[in-house]
């Protein structure tokens, strides 16, 4: 059971370059969501996702944008890399049943730095 | 607004001893959820323990144990005879009923020395 799967796992890129960073979970799962974590910060919610077709920001969305097309899939996209944007970026999925008290569950991560 | 504060940044200890990693939370709301993750070396995020705001029992998994306590807005975790694969950054969140985004602390790097 392959969970929440991301690719790549490490990317460098230059100030001003675009990319895309995937996010494709197996679990049929309506949520899905990015985090940026960055030292003595914890975790900080990007974007996410309760279900194909409807996306809204979280607590630190400038300079990334989402789509959610399928269940399955969750992109992230920066449009102009910036050094700010240099982080550790997760992706998670949980189940909206129940009473919000689903755990996420969480992709490996995506380590990119931004020159 | 919501809140999870960890003010242990880094804790070292030797093996075998019993360590507490401290979460205290904020928030207005009456029904909510707790949870504690691991992030080992590796990088990866593990679940490890859920919490209902309206469930004040305290929970023992072999070495694991928490102590979720309203009174203090406090849902501590306690390792006992800590071991090196205990050696981890450890993070807990916050998320409420209705809502599904996770609130975390800044994490606490546990350090468990041979």
């Amino acid at each position: 059971n392959a969970g929440v799967t991301q690719t790549p796992k490490f990317q460098v890129l230059k100030t001003g370059q675009s990319m895309t960073l995937q996010c494709a979970q197996d679990m049929n799962h309506e949520y899905m969501s990015w985090y940026r974590q960055d030292p003595g910060m914890g975790l900080r919610l990007i974007h996410y996702s309760v279900g194909a077709g409807i996306t809204d920001q979280g607590e630190v969305p400038n300079g990334y944008n989402v789509s959610r097309s399928t269940t399955e899939d969750f992109p992230l996209r920066l449009l102009s890399a910036a050094p700010s944007q240099t982080s550790v970026y997760f992706c998670a999925s949980s189940s909206l049943t129940g009473n919000s008290n689903q755990p996420q569950h969480f992709g490996d991560g995506t380590r990119l730095s931004i020159l | 607004a919501q809140k999870v504060t960890q003010a242990q940044t880094e804790i070292s200890v030797v093996e075998k001893e019993d360590v507490t990693l401290d979460c205290v939370y904020e928030t207005r709301d009456t029904t909510y959820y707790l949870f504690w993750y691991k992030q080992p070396p590796s990088g990866e995020l593990v679940f490890l323990i859920r919490r209902n705001s309206f469930d004040e029992q305290n929970e023992i998994s072999g070495r694991y144990s928490w102590n979720f306590q309203k009174s203090t807005s406090s849902f501590n975790f306690t390792i006992t005879a800590s071991q090196v694969v205990d050696s981890a950054v450890y993070f807990c969140a916050l998320k409420l009923r209705g809502a599904q985004k996770l609130v975390f602390g800044q994490g606490t790097r546990l350090t468990i020395n041979p």
